[in-house]
């Protein structure tokens, strides 16, 4: 079956570690994102790829880093920047070329500073 | 620049009625789309309906329909005969070209349904 899966679904950092969140996809997507949310909050944009080997920043993008060096994978890594990285973290995928189809999304990744 | 507002951080509405949950936008793209997300409390994004700017009609998917006035820049989505299953939270998304084609989401609404 296609889709997009994230992992871990829970991740516990302790504080100074940078963590990675691995989000892989089997749509044969060019664009991927990751978002960040917040308890009773909406989806902020964190990065987004549209092709491989190139990202944009989002509104949110201090303290987080991505590669895009496949087409199907687009970890993140949340860095000791990240002065409050406590949150869920979403990464989709999507189309490019039209505004008609939607976003598809993996299960999320739970992040807990300890 | 683009922007999603949703204006309503919980509704409750009794089982079997129907409910509007509003969302406003605003773009200078005359191209966009615009999308509605169900995220039960598992959080697992679950796509509902889509818009097109340039659409006729109002779109429509089983319970669902998009209420869509161009001329106000206001997408919401109406949920009719709700069911305890619908009680989640609901997010307004817009994609458009000037965007790069990124979606962005708004705040969210949270409904609960009522027996």
């Amino acid at each position: 079956d296609g889709g997009i899966t994230q992992s871990p679904k829970y991740l516990f950092r302790k504080e100074g570690q940078n963590v990675t969140l691995s989000c892989e996809q089997n749509l044969n997507h060019d664009a991927m994102y990751w978002y960040r949310q917040d308890p009773g909050q909406g989806l902020r944009l964190i990065y987004y790829s549209q092709i491989v080997n190139d990202f944009q920043k989002g509104d949110i993008a201090e303290g987080y880093s991505v590669s895009r060096e496949k087409k199907e994978s687009f970890p993140l890594t949340v860095t000791s920047a990240q002065k409050n990285p406590t949150a869920f973290y979403l990464c989709a995928s999507s189309t490019t070329g039209t505004l008609n189809t939607e976003a598809f999304f993996g299960q999320g990744t739970r992040l807990t500073v300890v | 620049a683009q922007k999603i507002t949703q204006t309503q951080p919980g509704m409750f509405v009794q089982e079997k009625e129907a409910v509007t949950l509003d969302c406003t936008y605003d773009t200078s793209d005359p191209s966009y789309g615009l999308f509605w997300y169900k995220q039960p409390s598992s959080g697992e994004m679950i796509f509902l309906i889509y818009q097109g700017s340039y659409d006729q009609q109002n779109a429509t998917e089983g319970r669902y329909s998009l209420n869509f006035q161009k001329a106000r820049k206001s997408a919401n989505l109406v949920i009719s005969a709700s069911q305890l299953g619908d009680s989640a939270m609901y997010f307004c998304a817009m994609r458009d070209y000037t965007g790069g084609f990124k979606t962005i989401f708004g705040a969210g609404t949270r409904l609960f349904v009522k027996a």
